[in-house]
């Protein structure tokens, strides 16, 4: 299995410019999670799915849009991108039975915004 | 307004010795207690969890600790070995359904375990 796997892993955007970060999960997770880390900062939830076709915000979610149109797929949108959304971004996914929430992580997108 | 707190942002110890990282909630609202551990480039991976009904919990090298009361809990590490230097982050899951259902985040603590 190769678990979350997100692309690209790294980009940078200018100002005003619109892009959407790819996540895709292979262990059949209902849940999935889109959070953000800023410099010297805990995970910021910023969407989440509890299955295909149903989204609801998390945290942080202004200038973001997702979408779930698959168990596997849960892109991540970015409209108008702003300097304040220069981050890390990373995907994860879960069993909804799992009794701890312990939640599978990919390796993070990069993304500056200037 | 920081639920998960974790005050020291860095621990360095020697190889062999006990790493002790510690964690502070403020609301009890929390179900389970989870310890990610993350490398740099890396997405966290997840260490080990306590249930807020439980106050220990180990799994080899590794073991929590859930004081309630002073609602700390910490993570020891026995020995600490050069590959667990890492970036560790605590986080507490709330009860309830949706939204109260996510995770929060501690800032992390950065640990160096010194050959």
């Amino acid at each position: 299995n190769a678990g979350v796997t997100q692309t690209p892993k790294f980009r940078i955007l200018k100002i005003g410019q619109s892009m959407t970060l790819q996540c895709t999960q292979d262990m059949n997770h209902n849940y999935m999670y889109w959070y953000r880390q800023d410099p010297g900062m805990g995970l910021k939830l910023i969407y989440y799915s509890v299955g295909a076709g149903i989204t609801d915000k998390g945290e942080v979610p202004n200038g973001y849009n997702v979408s779930r149109s698959t168990t596997e797929d849960f892109p991540l949108r970015l409209e108008l991108a702003a300097p304040s959304q220069t981050s890390v971004y990373f995907c994860a996914s879960s069993w909804q039975t799992d009794l701890r929430g312990e939640q599978y992580f990919g390796p993070g997108t990069r993304l500056t915004v200037t | 307004d920081q639920q998960v707190k974790q005050n020291s942002p860095s621990l360095s110890v020697q190889e062999g010795r006990i790493s002790i990282l510690n964690c502070d909630y403020t609301n009890s609202m929390f179900d389970y207690f989870l310890w990610y551990k993350k490398y740099p480039a890396e997405g966290p991976t997840f260490l080990i969890s306590i249930s807020s009904i439980k106050d220990k919990n180990e799994d080899g090298r590794f073991t929590v600790f859930l004081n309630k009361s002073a609602k700390h809990l910490s993570l020891h590490i026995v020995p600490s070995q050069p590959g667990d230097s890492a970036v560790y982050f605590c986080a507490a899951r709330g009860v309830g359904a949706g939204n109260n259902r996510k995770l929060i985040w501690g800032l992390g603590t950065s640990l160096a375990v010194n050959p």
